[in-house]
């Protein structure tokens, strides 16, 4: 069973830093792409991230980029999203998300979330 | 970034009522469209990938059309399982988006 499980999240003041991490089991983890997608309180989805099976290749939305850095240890079967300059607008849930690229690239099976709270 | 809307936000059904949702977007994704289903407090679930692909383990109620800039997601005969939170995803290119939600309520 596909299991990834988020952790990392908490309260933290804008102008902060936090580094999110995602656990992965039940799967070969270095043949899949990753992601992460975050949903803020009563909103809906947004992808922020994709890291290529071998970490080659990385995508950042324009929302994040020059702020998160998405990085994997295959060693390890994790995935991870160091965050800094955290706004108030960055308060959501973080979504780890695995690619399933067989015929296509989409994603297939996500975790539970980590809830991260930016406020003073 | 390619803009997805997705129509009605909120939609009220009954029971063995088949229901149709619609996802328009700002330029053709085609075949990258994806839906998701969500309930409250919990993560998303995916129904349907490369259009009207189903994923394992979805039941058969579930059914995806559409091609270009038009996508629709149909439930054949809505379930009390059902009511929950639908969003279109494009894969096309990046940034990925998503569409804003449409949301099933029981009426």
């Amino acid at each position: 069973e596909v299991q990834l499980v988020e952790s990392g999240g908490t309260l933290v003041q804008p102008g902060g830093s936090l580094r999110l991490s995602c656990a992965a089991s039940g799967f070969l983890f270095r043949t899949h792409s990753m992601n992460w997608v975050r949903q803020a309180p009563g909103k809906g989805l947004e992808w922020i991230s994709y890291i290529s099976s071998d970490g080659t290749t990385i995508e950042y939305s324009d929302s994040v980029k020059g702020r998160f850095t998405i990085s994997r240890d295959n060693g390890k079967n994790s995935l991870y999203l160091q965050t800094i300059s955290l706004r108030v607008e960055d308060t959501a849930v973080y979504y780890c998300a695995r690619g399933d690229c067989g015929g296509d690239c989409h994603i297939d099976n996500w975790g539970q979330g980590t809830l991260v709270t930016v406020s003073s | 970034d390619i803009q997805m809307t997705q129509s009605p936000s909120t939609l009220s059904a009954s029971v063995g009522d088949s229901v149709t949702i619609t996802c328009r977007a700002s330029q053709s994704v085609s075949p990258w469209l994806a839906w998701y289903q969500q309930k409250p407090g919990k993560a998303p679930r995916l129904l349907i990938y490369q259009a009207s692909r189903l994923q394992s383990g979805v039941p058969s109620r579930f059914s995806g059309s559409g091609s270009g800039t038009e996508f629709t997601l149909t439930i054949g005969s809505l379930q009390p399982d059902d009511f929950a939170t639908y969003y279109c995803h494009q894969y096309s290119a990046y940034s990925w988006t998503f569409g804003q939600g449409t949301k099933v309520e029981i009426k």
